[in-house]
Parts: structure tokens; C-alpha cells; sequence
């Protein structure tokens, strides 16, 4: 069974559509996260979720809104994307929030046209 | 936030031979990870070695981390294709860890 599962994995749309991407874990973990990969690999958190609460907001545009409807899942939606949102986004599990291992999902391709 | 570094950048090897991969970060630290991510995929980890550790072994991985440099390597011995990948450190500097900060990455190219 998969540990982290993200839909969809890849994601092509034109800019200005909003869309969204589902993340799931079945670890049992308090505490979720979102990172995004640019073009030349830097990974960086977006955001933190620990027992479906926000934690960690970093430096993202409002159009990006995450939401946990329980804590197994821990879902993205982009409103208005722009080319610049183009990136490989992932998501990640831990027992808890920070320290010890994370473990990550399959990344979503997103590329906005 | 802020990024930690890694070099190189790229490293190629034939199979057989070791690898060896730099990384530095910032501020203090309670552990530092490795992950490996392979072309299209996501991270998996490799190893966790924490800040009063300076040594750890795992299969052919060696770990060792220097606090006082701030700065961390990984070692593959007798490398693989298999181990072709993009590798990571991670420390837990950002926001007294609730998340972990990434370097910036080492791609290892190993050919047979």
C-alpha cells in the first residue's frame, strides 16, 4: 500500500484556471506538508498542517490555499495559476511536526501554459 | 528561509568507485538528513544522524556530521547504478523544527 499518494500526478493548464491536488497519507502521522520543487531542484516547505491545524505558512501567495479535512489529508488548491507556478509539488508526512524522517508522496507536475 | 548548501553540484563516477557529497548549513541544529530522490520521484530517506552523533553507518552509506563546521557529508561506497539519483540533506533549522530546510542538492551520475 502507498505510504503518501498525491493525485493527480501530472497537471497541465492554462494560466488563470484554478485547480487543486489531493494528498493522503495512511501512516497514522499528526503532521502533514507541502513543498515545492522548482525547475532547478530547491525544495521548499509552503506549508505545515499538525492535527489538521496550520502550523507553518511560509511566503505564498493567498492564492494558494491549503486545507486538512482530517489528518490523513492534506489537500492544495491554486486559484488564477500563473507560469510561474509551475513546479513539482510534494507532499509529506511525519509522526511529527519537523523533526525525524519525513516521508514524501510521488510529486505532482504542475505546468501552467 | 534558509537554504543549505551541498557540493557539487554534480558528480559523476564509474561503478565501483565511492562517492562522496558535502553539506553545509546555518544555524544550529538537533538532526541532519539524507534523502535520495530519483529522476521523477519523490524523496525517499536514507539516513538521520543527530547533532551529538558524529558518525553513522548504514549499509554502504557513511554519514558523518561536524557541528562546529556546520557542515555534514555522505559516503557511498562501491556505488551502483542503482544509486544514480539526486541527493539532499535536510537539516530542521527552519522555525525550532517544524519543518526541515533542504540543500540544494548533488546529482551522482554513476555509469557502468
Amino acid at each position: 500500500d502507498t505510504a503518501v499518494s498525491q493525485t493527480p500526478k501530472y497537471l497541465v493548464t492554462q494560466m488563470g484556471n484554478d485547480k487543486s491536488i489531493k494528498c493522503e497519507q495512511n501512516l497514522g502521522h499528526d503532521t502533514m506538508y507541502w513543498y515545492k520543487q522548482d525547475s532547478k531542484k530547491f525544495l521548499k516547505i509552503m506549508f505545515s498542517y499538525n492535527n489538521k491545524e496550520l502550523i507553518i505558512n511560509e511566503t505564498v501567495p493567498n492564492r494558494f490555499s491549503p486545507k486538512s479535512p482530517d489528518k490523513a489529508h492534506l489537500n492544495l488548491h491554486i486559484n488564477s495559476l500563473e507560469l510561474g507556478d509551475s513546479a513539482v509539488y510534494f507532499c509529506a508526512s511525519s509522526p511529527a511536526a519537523g523533526r525525524g524522517t519525513q516521508y514524501f508522496g510521488p510529486g505532482t507536475r504542475l505546468t501552467v501554459l | 528561509s534558509q537554504q543549505g548548501e551541498e557540493d557539487p553540484q554534480a558528480l559523476s563516477i564509474q561503478e565501483g568507485e565511492n562517492a562522496t557529497m558535502n553539506c553545509s548549513y546555518k544555524t544550529s541544529i538537533n538532526n541532519l538528513q539524507w534523502y535520495r530522490q530519483n529522476s521523477g520521484r519523490g524523496l525517499v530517506h536514507l539516513i538521520l544522524i543527530r547533532s551529538n552523533e558524529r558518525e553513522k553507518h548504514s549499509g554502504r552509506l557513511r554519514v558523518t556530521l561536524d557541528t562546529s563546521k556546520k557542515s555534514s557529508s555522505l559516503l557511498i561506497t562501491a556505488s551502483r547504478a542503482a544509486d544514480t539519483a539526486s541527493y539532499f540533506c535536510a537539516t530542521d533549522e527552519y522555525q525550532a523544527g517544524t519543518a526541515l530546510i533542504f540543500g540544494k542538492g548533488t546529482t551522482l551520475s554513476v555509469s557502468s
